[in-house]
């Protein structure tokens, strides 16, 4: 069974530095995609970034980058210049392309705290 | 805009009380999906259903029943058989069930039983 792990229940940063969330996944399929969601306080879930498996270059979406390091099974989202606005959770979501529908398995997420 | 609808945002229920929630899609997405969150834990697969009056159980799906008779709308009861129904409730949608894009979702609703 797919599974994703989140070890850091919460992270600080200094506003304008860079920061990290770990995620590693497992799963037996050669092939899936892998998402960072964001939930701010009010609760919805704002998509941030997609890797595929197959895909050569690591994902990267303005602030965001994904560092996907397939043989570790990772893939760590690097936030670039933090804001106060990027305090939140960020989940790690993993999808299991062979499953014939898009089930999304969920991390237990990272709280990030952004300080001025 | 487009986009996902859930309400209420907030209910609360008396226990053994069954209780609906909306979630409306005016994004023409064919699959629709409804996950729970709670505290210090992802988000866990309810039910989803890839097209009009059809779907499957997810992870989770005692104690709750959905329909979906219009590709825009998705409810989802919790019923009296749930026994630990206090939670944050999500909807979300994809334009194909096995489509390789993203899930876009509501604002969620959060349910307490008093």
């Amino acid at each position: 069974a797919q599974k994703i792990t989140q070890t850091q229940p919460g992270m600080f940063v200094q506003e304008k530095e860079a920061v990290t969330l770990d995620c590693t996944y497992d799963t037996s399929d050669p092939s899936y995609g892998l998402f960072w969601y964001k939930q701010p306080s009010s609760g919805e879930m704002i998509f941030l970034i997609y890797q595929g498996s197959y895909d050569q270059q690591n994902a990267t979406e303005g602030r965001y980058s994904l560092n996907f390091q397939k043989a570790r099974k990772s893939a760590n989202l690097v936030i670039s210049a933090s804001q106060l606005g990027d305090s939140a959770m960020y989940f790690c979501a993993m999808r299991e392309v062979n499953t014939g529908f898009q089930k999304l398995v969920f991390g237990t997420g990272t709280r990030l705290l952004v300080s001025p | 805009d487009g986009g996902i609808t859930q309400s209420p945002k907030y209910l609360f229920r008396k226990e053994g009380q069954n209780v609906t929630l909306s979630c409306e899609q005016n994004l023409n997405h064919d699959a629709m999906y409804w996950y729970r969150q709670d505290p210090g834990q992802g988000l866990r697969l309810i039910y989803y259903s890839q097209i009009v009056n059809d779907f499957q159980k997810g992870d989770i799906a005692e104690g709750y029943s959905v329909s979906r008779e219009k590709k825009e709308s998705f409810p989802l009861t919790v019923t009296s058989a749930q026994k630990n129904p206090t939670a944050f409730y999500l909807c979300a949608s994809t334009i194909r069930a096995t489509s390789t894009g993203e899930l876009f979702f509501g604002e969620g609703s959060r349910l307490t039983v008093l």
